[in-house]
């Protein structure tokens, strides 16, 4: 079954403790991208990758770094997170280059700093 | 840069009523245009497509057309279920190594 998974699902945490959400897609795409999802703001790109070690920032970059090493992997690390980065965060995946070409999106991460 | 437009709502319809979410896009070139999904605690799920003027995406009872004319691509159907009940994302995407552009999503709230 193609998809996209996420881990964890729930996350409370504290001010300046690092943390990382993994991410991860089987089918095979070169495109992955992280988003957050907040009331009345709807989803902002925060980094995209469009292959392996290639990565770049899209809207809201600040706090937030990622890497890919893998393919199938696309990490998204919190290094010192702070209140204003609780929110709902999703990691997606689609095929390069057709503009035809659907995003999967994996169930979401809801990570709470407090 | 390209742009979304969608109403945010709620938008509260009782069962059976007909439903219509506009959402309006500014692009340049012929950018596709998609419809996705979020049910309750989930991800987006894409609902329908579509890649070129006039084409019409489907899916569920669910219709959109895409119209270079009016820049637009709303969503229709005509007869909601409590099941429906989402928020729903227009998005275009411009092909290549553009990004995805999403609007902010409208909350759908169906009524027994």
């Amino acid at each position: 079954e193609a998809q996209v998974t996420q881990n964890p699902r729930y996350l409370i945490t504290v001010t300046g403790k690092k943390l990382t959400v993994t991410c991860s897609q089987n089918m095979n795409h070169e495109y992955m991208s992280w988003y957050r999802q907040d009331p009345g703001l709807g989803l902002r790109q925060i980094y995209y990758s469009m292959n392996v070690e290639v990565t770049d920032k899209g809207d809201v970059p600040e706090g937030y770094k990622v890497s890919r090493k893998e393919k199938r992997n696309f990490p998204l690390i919190l290094e010192s997170p702070s209140p204003n980065q609780t929110s709902l965060y999703f990691c997606a995946s689609r095929g390069q280059g057709a503009y035809s070409y659907e995003q999967y999106f994996g169930p979401g991460t809801r990570l709470t700093v407090t | 840069g390209n742009s979304v437009t969608q109403m945010e709502g709620p938008v509260t319809l009782s069962e059976e009523a007909f439903l219509t979410i506009n959402c309006t896009y500014t692009a340049t070139g012929y950018p596709s245009l998609f419809w996705y999904v979020q049910y309750p605690g989930e991800g987006l799920q894409l609902l329908l497509k579509a890649t070129k003027a006039d084409d019409k995406g489907s899916n569920k009872g669910f219709e959109a057309t895409y119209r270079k004319e009016t820049t637009s691509f709303h969503l229709e159907k005509g007869s909601v279920q409590v099941s429906d009940s989402a928020v729903y994302f227009c998005a275009l995407n411009p092909g290549g190594y553009q990004k995805v552009t999403f609007g902010i999503g409208t909350k759908l709230q169906v009524i027994p």
